[in-house]
């Protein structure tokens, strides 16, 4: 079972200059979620999609994030425009059906840079 | 609020000596706790969790987790440690609230010597 992937690995752009971050989850999985962390400070929650679903957006920071699930397969984040605070390291992480324990598998993330 | 509290930004042990990463939370309800590790240039792995039962978790790698729910605390443990074992990891709580997205500690980078 292939696991999360992500793409970029790494991203480096201009302060103002947009970026698109791609989160393909493991498949059936209809749980998938974005975090952040920041300047090596805890890993934040962005958002959760239940299928093609925004559950909970209140990771949000503001309204130059734009998260969308096309079809309830792969997700992308887009980031529009990007601002010096943005650089860090964004994770996916996708979980089966249901909001009980199951444990979340993470890709390996995208470090952003903005310069 | 909910939260989680790893008390060490570090934590150094020799080879072979049993190890403690510490891990506290603050939660309403019935806890749902995980332990992560991130290897180098590595993503985040799921090492073991706590839902209900057993208070000892026994997880991957030889690595297991004490629940104390009067001291709400979630340490990991390994009774011998590997250098291999050197890694950041991250203690998390289910938000209980909803959706169940992850609540997590600012993490402690574990530091094995040979």
């Amino acid at each position: 079972e292939a696991g999360v992937t992500q793409f970029p690995s790494h991203s480096v752009i201009e302060k103002g200059q947009t970026v698109t971050l791609r989160c393909d989850p493991i498949s059936g999985h209809d749980n998938l979620y974005w975090y952040r962390r920041v300047m090596g400070k805890e890993i934040k929650f962005l958002l959760h999609f239940v299928k093609e679903s925004k559950q909970d957006e209140s990771g949000m920071p503001n309204n130059r994030f734009l998260a969308e699930r096309t079809g309830g397969t792969y997700s992308t984040l887009k980031v529009q425009p990007a601002e010096l605070e943005d650089s860090g390291v964004y994770f996916c992480a996708s979980s089966r059906k249901g909001q009980g324990g199951y444990e979340q598998y993470f890709g390996p993330g995208t470090r952003l840079t903005v310069t | 609020a909910q939260s989680v509290a790893q008390p060490e930004d570090q934590v150094n042990v020799a080879e072979g000596n049993p190890l403690t990463v510490k891990c506290t939370y603050s939660v309403s309800g019935n806890p749902y706790l995980f332990w992560y590790v991130q290897y180098p240039n590595r993503g985040l792995q799921f090492l073991l969790k706590y839902i209900t039962g057993d208070n000892l978790v026994k997880g991957s790698y030889g690595f297991e987790a004490e629940f104390n729910k009067s001291q709400t605390s979630f340490h990991l443990k390994k009774p011998s440690a590997l250098v291999s074992d050197s890694a950041l990891y991250f203690c998390a709580v289910r938000d209980s609230n909803q959706g169940g997205k992850l609540i997590f500690g600012q993490g402690t980078e574990l530091s094995v010597k040979p």
